[in-house]
């Protein structure tokens, strides 16, 4: 089953345009979500990331909308540019447990110069 | 950028054979990770560890084995290869309840 839905599973933007990922959860005991970031052949990285006492989150050109009401989020990145291609995933996590992050299907996102 | 560290970074082998995937960390985490990830496709959680003399078993079922004897080491182990094995495995590492996890470059494995 899985704990976090994303799409697109790919996405085309061109220079300078805006790219939108969305994410969405179910488990209402999810209180931190992150967004990584992964080029070919290395490992995925934290990007930037987000907890559900904020609607919104902006680090340079990056930003996390989050809509706790409709368990939501999205990543927009804002004057794309070729060097953000990349695969994109967002995650969720909860602090019982095993605190364990849950994955999402990923977004393989291609800028066009 | 994160010490963590994976070797080696490309592995072909044959059927059968036994292999250890490594992972070290440098930063003194206690939490440890290992996923598989088909390429281009979504991280699937195969073992965890809290600490030394830990491991748990992930999401996915595996039929690899892991170990935690030192803090900074926590190596994969295939006992006999299959080509279903084929696929790139992460490690990463986190603080104890930290929510980072810091991942290495992985290992692309090709199992003939």
């Amino acid at each position: 089953q899985q704990q976090v839905k994303q799409s697109p599973q790919s996405l085309i933007v061109q220079k300078g345009g805006i790219s939108i990922i969305n994410c969405a959860y179910e488990n209402t005991a999810f209180d931190y979500f992150p967004w990584y970031q992964q080029f070919p052949g290395k490992g995925p990285a934290l990007l930037i990331a987000i907890r559900p006492d904020v609607s919104e989150k902006k680090e340079g050109r990056f930003t996390i909308s989050f809509n706790k009401s409709a368990k939501q989020f999205s990543l927009h990145i804002m004057d794309s540019q070729p060097g953000d291609s990349a695969t994109y995933f967002c995650a969720a996590s909860m602090k019982t447990g095993a605190n364990n992050l849950f994955f999402g299907t990923g977004t393989r996102l291609t800028v066009i110069p | 950028e994160a010490d963590i560290y994976q070797t080696p970074r490309y592995l072909v082998i044959g059927t059968g054979k036994k292999i250890t995937l490594e992972c070290s960390q440098t930063m003194g985490h206690d939490k440890m990770y290992w996923y598989q990830q088909d390429p281009g496709m979504e991280l699937h959680l195969i073992h965890y560890s809290y600490g030394v003399n830990s491991t748990e078993k992930g999401d996915l079922s595996s039929e690899s084995t892991v170990s935690r004897i030192r803090t900074e080491h926590f190596p994969l182990t295939l006992e006999s290869a299959r080509p279903s094995h084929t696929s790139q495995y992460l490690c990463a590492s986190s603080e104890s309840r930290g929510e980072t996890q810091y991942f290495g470059p992985g290992t692309r494995l090709l199992v003939l």
